[in-house]
């Protein structure tokens, strides 16, 4: 089974600072990676599809990179809205890694 | 408007049975792929189940298959997720989803909560 693991668990930033958030997949994916936002309540919202690719109404201060195990999520300058989980999912077996939050 | 809306969740004694249901609005959808996720309090997201367009395949998470049954009816426009045998664990809100690219979820309902308790 692949698994997913996020880090770090949390990053502490300010607004209009980057954030960089990881996620490594324990075998090769490809780019077959997504992310996702959660705040509070709410469901989580799709971002980023195949590693790269922003989901439609995503700002583009959010961006995606890497393939095979290594990924990141970056926001390039954290607007307040942004201060949430994120989460990492994968195609193979559609499993979700641990979540980071970004907080204040 | 793409719209998922979830229901049947409650208050269920352990041992007990619950059938959710997704109705789904504002896309054709006997042509999309759906997933159940769930999440327990302060836990990250879960897969539970994934159920193709025609409803002639379905997948589950290995830890969860026994006791949870995906179905859909197109004419309905409806995903339902029947859970049986529910534990403590059980506990959690789940959420109906559309799937997207053979994996990712781009619509997600705003979830029922469903709370295991004598």
């Amino acid at each position: 089974e692949i698994v997913l693991t996020q880090s770090p668990a949390t990053l502490s930033l300010s607004p209009g600072e980057r954030a960089t958030l990881s996620c490594r997949a324990s075998q090769s994916i490809g780019s077959s990676l997504a992310w996702y936002q959660q705040k509070p309540g709410q469901a989580p919202r799709l971002l980023i599809y195949d590693a790269s690719n922003r989901a439609t109404g995503i700002p583009a201060r959010f961006s995606g990179s890497g393939s095979a195990t290594d990924f990141t999520l970056t926001i390039s300058s954290l607007e307040p809205e942004d201060f949430a989980v994120y989460y990492c999912q994968q195609r193979t077996n559609w499993l979700f890694g641990g979540g980071a939050e970004v907080e204040i | 408007e793409v719209q998922l809306v979830e229901s049947g969740g409650g208050l269920v004694q352990p041992g007990g049975s619950l059938r959710l249901s997704c109705a789904a609005s504002g896309f054709t959808f006997s042509v999309y792929s759906m997933h159940w996720v769930r999440q327990a309090p302060g836990k990250g997201p879960e897969f539970i189940s994934v159920i193709t367009s025609s409803g002639d395949a379905t997948f589950y998470a290995d830890s969860l298959k026994d006791r949870f049954t995906i179905s859909r009816d197109n004419s309905k426009s409806t995903l339902y997720l029947q859970i049986d045998s529910l534990r403590a664990d059980d506990m959690a809100v789940y959420f109906c989803a559309r799937e997207r690219g053979g994996y990712y979820l781009d619509y997600w309902g705003q979830g029922t909560l469903v709370t295991v308790s004598s």
